[in-house]
């Protein structure tokens, strides 16, 4: 059983600040990381992947992959209410994607 | 219209009837997915497609049954539905495969199942 575990929160932030999600993943075979957001009754869209261990920024978004303690993360800087979604992070191994349960998110004004 | 599109959006059915929900996708992208989306359990892959006339299992298939004559459709069948498939059923597509740089899934609506 592969398995991805995120902290369910919710997340509280207030706006402006520094928000971190983490996501720890069970198969060492793992190739690719994602982090998806889903607004409350809406689909999930992909904003960020990352396939080698450091930082990868986009914007005011930042993950993080380290593969050896087998931990991803995601940090969203200078949060805006808008930011306010479930963030779920998902391992691609072989063929098949999985998904962590979701961290919620919420940006305070 | 480009993208992708399922329906129905929302069902309610009763216990041992069949279903079929549909997804539709425009791009011609290899991949499909079918997850469900349950509390507590966060999304989990039922079954995938590779290309037409390709389907493998996922974590969940048990109680489902795909298949996929077209590239652009992958409609999922519950055979006999139990109140335990009541969900949200999430398609997807990639076009992972086809030499796209980046592995990205691209979610439909989602259909909201009820079983009663």
């Amino acid at each position: 059983q592969k398995e991805v575990e995120q902290n369910s929160g919710p997340l509280s932030v207030p706006e402006g600040a520094i928000a971190s999600l983490n996501c720890t993943y069970s198969d060492r075979g793992s190739q690719s990381f994602f982090w998806y957001r889903q607004y409350s009754g809406k689909s999930p869209e992909l904003i960020m992947f990352i396939y080698s261990n450091g930082d990868k920024e986009d914007g005011r978004f930042t993950a993080q992959l380290n593969k050896a303690s087998q931990y991803v993360s995601l940090l969203i800087r200078d949060s805006q209410p808008s930011d306010s979604a479930t963030y779920l992070c998902a391992v691609k191994a072989g063929n098949q994607f999985y998904f962590g349960t979701g961290t919620s998110l919420t940006v305070i004004p | 219209d480009a993208g992708i599109t399922q329906s129905p959006r929302y069902k309610i059915t009763e216990t041992g009837r069949q279903v079929t929900l549909m997804c539709h996708q425009t791009w011609s992208h290899s991949y499909m997915f079918w997850y469900r989306q349950d509390l507590g359990h966060g999304l989990r892959l039922i079954y995938y497609s590779a290309a037409a006339d390709i389907t493998d299992k996922g974590e969940v298939p048990d109680g489902y049954v795909v298949s996929r004559s077209k590239t652009e459709n992958f409609p999922l069948t519950l055979e006999s539905a139990t109140r335990s498939q009541t969900s949200v059923y999430f398609c997807a597509s990639s076009s992972w495969g086809s030499g796209a740089p980046v592995e990205e899934q691209y979610f439909g609506p989602g259909t909201r199942l009820t079983v009663t």
